[in-house]
Parts: structure tokens; sequence; C-alpha cells
């Protein structure tokens, strides 16, 4: 099973700074990963997938970038309704599977 | 656009057995574009991905959950469900259904399902 890692856990940034959120694979998934957002009461919404291409809608301050096991999401300038929880997930190996990571926090400093 | 909405108890037993369905509008539940998941979360914890199944019937499972999932489709309804057997109180979570290509495209709702006696 391939393990995600998220780090760092909670994030505490200020409206306008940048946010960097990591994603780490127990194994290489090449370029098989996707980033999700997730707001209180909400379900998840896909922002990123191929490691780097923003979905339908997301706007162009969400970025995604890495591949093998090391992968980065940054949100260059904060607004307030970025404030959420962040999914990484990898597909590198489905079928059969697909496992996500713990989720970041990004909190209002 | 595709839409999904899960339906089904919010309150099960503990030792019985879960059931959701999963709706689809906006589109066919047999296109070969896609698979049809089920993910869960825990009370403030992440997602965990439990299962999904192709149109034809195909299903993969989450290894940790296997012995006690079943999901199925009925093409004719345009819905998918969920079966966890022999439920306990871990098992209380929102569950979602979504729309898979690779990555999970469209999201339901959510439903809280709560295991309890």
């Amino acid at each position: 099973e391939i393990v995600m890692t998220q780090s760092p856990a909670t994030l505490s940034v200020s409206p306008g700074e940048r946010a960097t959120l990591s994603c780490r694979a127990s194994q290489s998934v090449s370029s098989n990963l996707a980033w999700y957002q997730q707001k209180p009461g909400q379900a998840p919404r896909l922002l990123i997938y191929g490691a780097s291409t923003r979905a339908t809608g997301i706007p162009a301050r969400f970025s995604g970038s890495g591949s093998g096991t090391e992968f980065t999401l940054t949100i260059s300038s904060l607004q307030s309704e970025d404030f959420a929880v962040y999914y990484c997930q990898q597909y590198n190996n489905w079928p059969p599977a697909l496992t996500f990571g713990g989720g970041t926090k990004v909190e209002i400093k | 656009q595709l839409q999904l909405q899960e339906s089904g108890p919010g309150l099960v037993k503990p030792s019985e057995t879960l059931s959701l369905t999963c709706t689809v509008s906006g589109g066919s539940i047999s296109s070969s574009s896609y698979y049809w998941g089920w993910i869960r979360q825990p009370p403030g914890k992440g997602l965990e991905w439990i299962g999904s199944i192709y149109y034809s019937g195909s299903t993969y499972y989450n290894p940790s959950l296997k012995s006690r999932v079943t999901i199925s489709v009925d093409t004719s309804k345009n819905q998918f469900s969920l079966k966890l057997s022999s439920v306990t109180a871990a098992d209380t979570a929102v569950y979602y259904c979504a729309c898979l290509d690779l990555y999970f495209d469209y999201w339901g709702q959510g439903t809280l399902v709560t295991v309890s006696s």
C-alpha cells in the first residue's frame, strides 16, 4: 500500500501571504497525484490533478508541483475563502488502490 | 454536470449492516469514462477511500475494509450502493459517493451515519 504523508498538519498563514503544503508518497507515484480542498460541512473539491493541472474553475493562485515522491501545493496569495483543509490523493496504482493523505489545515494567523 | 446524492439511514446499530445508495443525475452511470466510489470521513478526521465500482460490476475495495464491504450498481436506476457489515462505533462517519476518473471529479454532499444502539 502506498502511504501518503502530508505536512504540516496545520499551517497558520496571514491573508495575502503564500502557503506551501507538502505531500510525500512512500514510493513513487509518478505524477499521478491530485489535491482537494475541503471547507467545513462541505464535500471535498478537486483542485489539481496530474500533480500540476488545475481543475476546471480553479483560480490561478493555486499551483501544484512535484513528481515521484515529493509534491507541493502552493497558494500564492491566500484569500479568505482559501482557509480550509487540503488533501492529496495518489492514483498511481489504480486500479486497484487509491489513498489519501491525512490533510493539512490552513488556518488564519 | 454530474450530480450525486447519497441516501440511507442515518443511524445503524452495532453489528448490523450499513446500507447507502447514491443516485446519479446529469449523466449515465454506464459511462465508460468513470468508476463510481465511496469515501468516508469520521468526525474531525481525514478521508478514507472505501471502494469503487465500474458500470460492468467490476469492484475494487480498500484492503482494510474488504472483508466487510460490498458495492453494487443498478444501471437501470442510475444508482450504486454500499453495504458495510458488522459495523462498530468506529464506522461512524460522513459517507460520500463520488465519480472517479482516476481522481474524484464530482462528489455528493455526504451523509452522516452514526453507529449507536
